[in-house]
């Protein structure tokens, strides 16, 4: 079983949907949660970061956590076509590397 | 200022043959690490660099692959006797300092091995 799990979609939504992409995780090290945006042949763009367990806001994006489930989440509202990438979750220990998701690709239809 | 950037940007070889991936990080940047993302799958973890030591490369699959960063800037990674299954995408990333988890990824360099 990966430490890092996450549905790889895809997903396909109407422009102006609210997209929820998730992950669980099953390493209880994990301190720092991340979201990565990947556009095609491109690499990782850190989205946002949250630390502990609740809500963090970023304009359109707000990441959940939730630690005593191991399970995070990643909203996006008023989705746009520009949003159509492969996010990814990643998760940090507080060491070196970063462990990471399968990543979701998800489409934003016009 | 200029992000981190990696070269060739594709490299297609043949079973066998060696390879040769640079990456040149963000200035100023002491931290330098080496990620393998396979089709339809996140990035995996090689090898982290603090400035010109490899400070953990738990994460490199074997003996034929290995990485130097001699002057703690650009760094290589050199695959030898490469296999079909060493075919996928190298990013590589790096952090203003080590132990941090805001790392910046350039865009990969696509390996092939045919």
């Amino acid at each position: 079983q990966k430490e890092v799990e996450q549905d790889p979609g895809p997903l396909s939504v109407p422009e102006g949907a609210i997209v929820s992409l998730n992950c669980t995780y099953s390493n209880s090290a994990f301190q720092y949660f991340m979201w990565y945006r990947q556009y095609s042949r491109k690499g990782p763009e850190l989205l946002m970061y949250t630390y502990s367990s609740g809500n963090k806001e970023d304009g359109r994006f707000t990441a959940q956590v939730d630690k005593s489930s191991k399970y995070i989440s990643l909203f996006i509202r008023d989705s746009q076509p520009s949003d159509s990438a492969t996010y990814l979750c990643a998760m940090w220990t507080g060491a070196n590397n970063l462990f990471f998701g399968t990543g979701t690709r998800l489409t934003v239809i016009p | 200022g200029a992000g981190v950037s990696q070269t060739p940007s594709n490299k297609v070889t043949e079973k066998g043959k060696y390879v040769e991936l640079r990456c040149d990080p963000i200035s100023g940047h002491t931290a330098l690490y080496w990620y393998r993302q396979s089709l339809g799958q996140g990035p995996e973890f090689l090898i982290y660099f603090q400035g010109t030591g490899a400070a953990d490369d738990s994460g490199l699959p074997n003996d034929r692959f290995f990485a130097v960063r001699p002057e703690g800037s650009v760094s290589t990674l050199k695959i030898q006797r490469t296999e079909r299954g060493d075919s996928a995408v190298y990013l590589c990333a790096s952090s203003l300092s080590g132990g941090t988890y805001e790392q910046y990824f350039g865009p990969g360099t696509r390996l092939t091995v045919t």
